[in-house]
């Protein structure tokens, strides 16, 4: 079946735009997570939903940074007044937990440079 | 919340050898630990997890181990190849815990030298 999708693929921006970005997780999983990854760092835990509950918001890394998710489906991740420091690769991932499978997948991600 | 520490950082080892990546966490009620292989370019994938009722599990040339008096898992790769170089990440998850998420380590650069 299909896997995590995200959009765009890349996206250049100029300092002080917002952006949005996208992804469409696997149909049925209930958790969804955002992870920032800078040029040859690691995962950098943005925010998590799961199911219906207050998704955690514990590692956005400013108020410029907010994340919607409808329902079980779609999420978008926005960047406002964006910074040159944003530019990195934004991954998000699904799971379904309380199908007793924790296996994240991950969407292909969306490169993001702030010029 | 869980905190899950990972080394080395970077590792080269020649192919043909063992590499050995360790990662501690924090929350004893962690008790799923998975392993993620991110090949470059490429998205994290699943390559071994494993869960607290088992201390050790083999999937070919892979093989990961726990210790849950100490709080401590490791990734064993023997015969390493030059497919095994990416960046592995281990982590952490309380299955039995609701709305908790699964944290990551902070990665392992694997090298290996042909």
């Amino acid at each position: 079946g299909a896997g995590v999708s995200q959009s765009p693929s890349n996206k250049v921006t100029e300092k002080g735009k917002d952006v949005e970005l996208r992804c469409d997780p696997i149909s049925g999983h209930t958790a969804l997570y955002w992870y920032r990854q800078r040029l040859g760092q690691g995962l950098e835990f943005l925010i998590y939903f799961q199911g219906n509950s207050a998704p955690d918001k514990s590692g956005l890394p400013s108020d410029r940074f907010s994340a919607e998710r409808t329902g079980e489906s779609v999420s978008t991740l926005t960047i406002q007044r964006t910074q040159q420091e944003d530019s990195a690769v934004y991954l998000c991932a699904s799971s379904s937990p309380l199908a007793d499978s924790y296996e994240q997948y991950f969407g292909p991600g969306t490169r993001l440079t702030v010029t | 919340g869980e905190n899950v520490e990972q080394h080395p950082s970077t590792l080269s080892v020649q192919e043909g050898d063992s590499a050995v990546i360790k990662c501690t966490y924090s929350d004893s009620a962690s008790n799923y630990f998975p392993w993620y292989k991110q090949e470059l370019g490429k998205r994290p994938q699943l390559i071994i997890d494993i869960r607290s009722n088992v201390g050790e599990k083999k999937d070919q040339r892979i093989a990961v181990t726990l210790n849950k008096t100490a709080k401590h898992f490791s990734l064993h790769i023997t015969e390493t190849q030059p497919e095994d170089s990416a960046v592995y990440f281990c982590a952490a998850y309380p299955a039995n815990f609701g709305n908790e998420k699964l944290t990551f380590g902070t990665g392992t650069r694997l090298t290996i030298i042909p």
